[in-house]
Parts: structure tokens; sequence; C-alpha cells
């Protein structure tokens, strides 16, 4: 499976919008982009995921780069309850190999 | 989407002793279901594939002797952690997925300590 490279953390205010960057320069063409965040002693949770388009959904936004090498999952707003790890994955196969994630701390 | 419920959701246990964890999926029909590891302050780290009917797929360094998998029916898979010993105290979760590239759907996790 292609690698992704995420930050190790990022902070954020709450209310304020927050980009999340996840490199794959390894992408191969089939490879779908998934996100998932994790909460404190929960299992992962669905973000979003897509091919090569932009996607939009309640939660968040992913942005993808035209040579699909990077992307960036926003949230518009974001709340304490979006305190989590999120994690960046390339979907190549029926397995989902988790990355190191990136820790976001919404502070008040 | 699917419902994954996991039981127990915390269990502690005498070294030596053998535990099982249930993973269900309550609205949907998965002939595979994941299983994960992940110790504290560290990613999920897959430990096999369970199959339906047939053998688990096991990833690499997974000792398939000490954890055994069960998947009986389609709504049913059981991970069975044997001879528990403290370094196998860890946060076990189960997840089924549609499809590829599809969204996946993870249990609650079962927080396992071996003492």
């Amino acid at each position: 499976d292609a690698k992704t490279t995420q930050p190790n953390s990022m902070e954020s205010n709450e209310e304020e919008p927050v980009h999340l960057p996840c490199n794959h320069s390894t992408i191969s063409g089939t490879d779908y982009i998934h996100w998932y965040r994790q909460l404190p002693s929960q299992g992962p949770e669905y973000v979003i995921h897509g091919l090569t388009s932009n996607v939009n959904n309640r939660m968040a936004s992913l942005a993808i780069a035209e040579d699909r090498k990077s992307s960036t999952l926003i949230l518009h707003r974001a709340t304490l309850r979006d305190a989590a790890v999120y994690y960046c994955i390339l979907g190549g196969s029926d397995k989902l190999i988790f990355g190191t994630g990136t820790r976001l701390q919404v502070f008040p | 989407g699917a419902v994954v419920s996991q039981h127990p959701s915390r269990v502690i246990c005498k070294s030596g002793t053998s535990v099982k964890i249930e993973c269900r999926s309550l609205d949907f029909q998965a002939t595979t279901m994941f299983w994960y590891r992940q110790f504290p302050k560290q990613s999920l780290m897959l430990m096999a594939t369970s199959n339906e009917g047939s053998k688990a797929t096991y990833e690499q360094g997974v000792e398939k002797d000490k954890f055994l998998i069960n998947h009986a029916s389609l709504t049913l898979s059981t991970l069975t952690v044997t001879s528990a010993h403290p370094e196998d105290s860890s946060f076990y979760i189960c997840s089924v997925r549609h499809g590829r590239n599809t969204e996946a759907f993870f249990g609650q996790g079962t927080r396992l300590t071996v003492v």
C-alpha cells in the first residue's frame, strides 16, 4: 500500500477553519483517499473519501490536488468535539492500513 | 450505514487465561471483517482479516495460534486471545466494510487488561 505523510499534530481555535494536510506522492491511479478520525477511547469514524474531484459532506470537505499527490481535509468550523486523531489512508485494497495520523487540538 | 457492535467493551483477565471478543455487524452481512490492535499513543495495527466460512488471513508477525479468529456467520466474528500475557493488554477494534473504496465501520473497541 502507498504511504501517506501527515503532520504529527495541529492546533486550532474553536469556530475557526482547519486544514489538515496529507502527502501521498506514491499514490496509484486507482487509490481512493480516505479520511477517518478517532476520538479518545473510541473506534475510528469515517469522515470522507474521494478519488479525483473535491468532495463535500456534512462533516468536512476534501480537497485533492490536481496531481493527486496531496490532499487536504477541511473542517469549516472547528468545535471542541472535533479534537481527535485524523488519519489519511489510501484505499487500494479491502484492507485499511493506518498511519500515525494528525492529532488535532481545538482550543475554546 | 453499518452498525458494528463489540462485546465486551472492557475486560480484565489473569495471565494465562483466554479471552473472547465478539464483533457483530448489526445491519449488514459481512463476509469479511477486520481486526485491529492499538497500543497507547500508537496507531491502529491491522492484525487479521476474518473471512466468513474460511480461515482468517493474518498479517505478518501476528501469531495465528495465539489470536484465534472465528467467523461462523455473516454477522459475527470472534477474536480469542489465548494464554493472555500482560503484553497483550491493548485496545482491540473490529471493522466491516461493504467493499473496496467504500467507507469502513468500526466497533467501539474492547480494552483488554491482562494482570
